[in-house]
């Protein structure tokens, strides 16, 4: 069964740092696109970072120079590593797969499996 | 970057009813627009991909349409479990994959 399973939430005060994993089994993350996106409380999905199988990473702009999407091969997970972190970073953070399609001559972009979340809370 | 605005916000709607949710983006994304189903305390699920192709396991009465910047997701015969919130994402910028602000499809 295809699956992810995040972890390493918890309350951090301000400024502190926290590593997200994500646990994926029936695929292998390294061949395939991984997403974080994340949910504050009452609010919208917000997308925060990707990787790419080749190794290429991108942030949105709230988290760039403060959050690091990494992975682990051998352990088959991703990773987030929170650095200088906000009250604003309080949210439901997702992992996702990014699957790749073709149809005709094209490239097609989509999260088609999703974690259940884990909870950061950024609070003193 | 790419900016992405759905209408309504809310909408409220009975079981059996046909509804339209549109998204529009700031710049032409020709087809590279999802959509996406979120229920209370529960992860997004995807729902259309390419603007139109249904992803598998969801039900025909869901359907995208649209390309370049306006975008709809209808509903044919609303059921009793598809009030939720439901996202627009653009992938035509794949350094930045940004969601709409959400439509919350609530019982009338």
């Amino acid at each position: 069964e295809v699956q992810l399973v995040e972890s390493g939430g918890g309350l951090i005060q301000p400024g502190g740092s926290l590593r997200l994993s994500c646990a994926a089994s029936g695929f292998t993350v390294s061949s395939n696109y991984m997403s974080w996106v994340r949910q504050a409380p009452g609010k919208g999905l917000e997308w925060v970072s990707v990787i790419y199988s080749g190794g290429s990473t991108y942030y949105a702009d709230s988290v760039k120079g403060r959050f690091t999407i990494s992975r682990d091969n051998s352990k088959n997970t991703l990773y987030l590593q929170m650095n200088s972190l906000r009250a604003e970073d309080t949210a439901v953070y997702y992992c996702a797969r990014v699957a790749e399609q073709q149809l005709v001559v094209y490239y097609y972009y989509y999260m088609d499996v999703w974690g259940k979340g884990t909870t950061v809370t950024v609070s003193s | 970057d790419i900016q992405m605005t759905q209408s309504p916000s809310s909408l409220s709607a009975s079981v059996g009813d046909r509804v339209t949710i549109t998204c529009r983006a700031s710049q032409s994304i020709s087809s590279y627009l999802n959509w996406y189903q979120q229920k209370p305390g529960k992860a997004p699920k995807l729902l259309i991909y390419a603007a139109s192709s249904l992803q598998s396991g969801v039900p025909s009465r869901f359907s995208g349409s649209g390309s370049g910047t306006d975008f709809t997701l209808t509903i044919s015969s609303l059921q009793p479990e598809d009030f939720a919130t439901y996202y627009c994402q653009q992938s035509y910028s794949t350094s930045m994959y940004t969601f709409g602000q959400g439509t919350k499809l609530e019982i009338k």
